[in-house]
């Protein structure tokens, strides 16, 4: 079967730093997207890991382990804009990305 | 330029009509997908199409059926509408099938079902 699990919800403040975590389990397994979506827009791609290993992109980086069915997004200097839902999708066999219902991130001032 | 255009972006419309949504993309891609988004922001995969052929059909009521005239385009009909079809729905493309996890998505079609 497959599942995806990740926080529902999670704030922090300006400046900081979050970590949204999300495991998963996938009939086969090619790699690891993220993305975001503001409210009422479209979901745009971040990353994506096909290896082990931490890939950095300016203040955002996501690591994978896929031996423990492991990632995480990791969003640093957070700003208000980064207020948004962040999905984990897993791609699995017939190279389908499977989303689920996200982590809404809130950034307080 | 858009790179992934959907229309209309809002539909409003009564139980038990008939409804499509239209999708365009020029980027060039051999891959295109129909999402739906329900009111909890669950997205989930509908169909997809490799080059106007079906490659991904998941476990979608037959009242949806998605048309590909051309790789570009990827359209959406829905029969006799319910409640429970209200959603946003997304169409997103990506360079072909088996590429890396990115996918290009239009604005969302929001379908409001009274």
């Amino acid at each position: 079967g497959q599942s995806l699990e990740q926080p529902s919800e999670v704030t922090a403040v300006e400046g900081a730093i979050v970590q949204i975590n999300c495991t998963y389990q996938t009939s086969g397994f090619y790699g690891l997207s993220w993305y975001q979506q503001h409210d009422g827009g479209a979901p745009t791609f971040l990353s994506y890991n096909a290896l082990d290993g931490l890939e950095e992109t300016g203040r955002f980086s996501s690591f994978l382990s896929r031996s423990d069915s492991y990632g995480y997004l990791l969003l640093q200097e957070l700003q208000m804009k980064d207020s948004a839902s962040y999905f984990c999708a897993p791609k699995g066999a017939t190279n389908k990305l499977i989303f689920g219902t996200g982590t809404l991130l809130a950034v307080q001032p | 330029d858009t790179a992934v255009s959907q229309t209309p972006k809002y539909l409003v419309t009564q139980m038990g009509n008939d409804k499509s949504i239209k999708c365009e993309q020029n980027l060039g891609h051999d891959t295109m997908y129909w999402y739906k988004q329900d009111s909890k922001k669950f997205l989930k995969i509908m169909f997809s199409y490799n080059n106007k052929e079906l490659i991904i059909n998941e476990t979608v009521p037959n009242r949806f059926s998605p048309k590909s005239p051309d790789k570009a385009h990827l359209n959406l009909h829905i029969n006799s509408l319910e409640l429970g079809d209200s959603a946003v729905y997304f169409c997103a493309s990506s360079q072909d099938a088996s590429s890396t996890g990115e996918l290009f998505f239009g604005e969302g079609s929001r379908l409001t079902v009274l």
